[in-house]
């Protein structure tokens, strides 16, 4: 059981580039979502998904697209890099939203750096 | 969700008990009370919830004021691989998943 994996774990992208960050999980979780984090500050909430298909946004959403084809997978675009989009990024899922399955279990998140 | 308040940072001393403060004076009745840590540059990790009771795991124990309002996460016996930011948060039980929100956290550092 791999639980949340994270693809890639460092990139570094020039300001106007595009990229994917994938994000897998294999406890067949219902609920996935994208957070980002500053050097010093807590996660905040980007996009997240409530099952296969559906998508929605979250605190800071501006700059950023999801997809969420398939149940396990959950991917994060950045179609033109802004150095304000440095960062780390983690992914998470959970069972549930609310209540005693709401625990979210993180990958191990991806460093980002647009120069 | 509510909002919650917790002390910046914290020290505790290696195998002493680490009493970790979290204010959420205006949670409602559905929320429940979670707490993550994030060891230096990974993922957070889940520890414990709780609703209204106190709580207890092989990791901690939450204890719950009778009003709610307020909540103390305990490691009863801290060790240097404690030395983590821990986050206090609230959900709701029909929460919407959007309103998932970490804040800053108290950063605890147990020393030698």
């Amino acid at each position: 059981n791999a639980g949340v994996t994270q693809t890639p774990k460092f990139r570094v992208l020039k300001t106007g580039q595009s990229m994917t960050l994938l994000c897998a999980q294999d406890m067949n979780h219902e609920y996935m979502y994208w957070y980002r984090q500053d050097p010093g500050m807590g996660l905040r909430l980007i996009h997240y998904s409530v099952g296969e298909g559906t998508t929605a946004k979250g605190e800071v959403p501006d700059g950023y697209n999801v997809s969420r084809l398939k149940k396990q997978n959950f991917l994060l675009g950045l179609e033109s890099a802004a150095p304000s989009q440095t960062s780390v990024y983690f992914c998470a899922s959970s069972y549930e939203t609310g209540g005693i399955q709401d625990t979210q279990y993180f990958g191990p998140g991806t460093r980002l750096t647009v120069l | 969700d509510a909002k919650t308040t917790q002390p910046t940072s914290m020290d505790c001393a290696e195998g002493r008990a680490a009493n970790l403060p979290c204010n959420h004076s205006t949670i409602s009745g559905n929320e429940y009370v979670y707490w993550y840590r994030q060891i230096h540059s990974q993922g957070p990790q889940y520890i414990i919830h709780g609703l209204k009771n106190n709580e207890t795991n092989e990791m901690a124990s939450l204890i719950i004021t009778e009003d709610r309002k307020s909540s103390t996460l305990i490691l009863p016996h801290a060790t240097l691989r404690d030395t983590a930011v821990y986050y206090c948060i609230v959900r709701d039980l029909n929460t919407n998943a959007g309103k998932s929100t970490f804040g800053d956290g108290t950063t605890l550092t147990v020393k030698p």
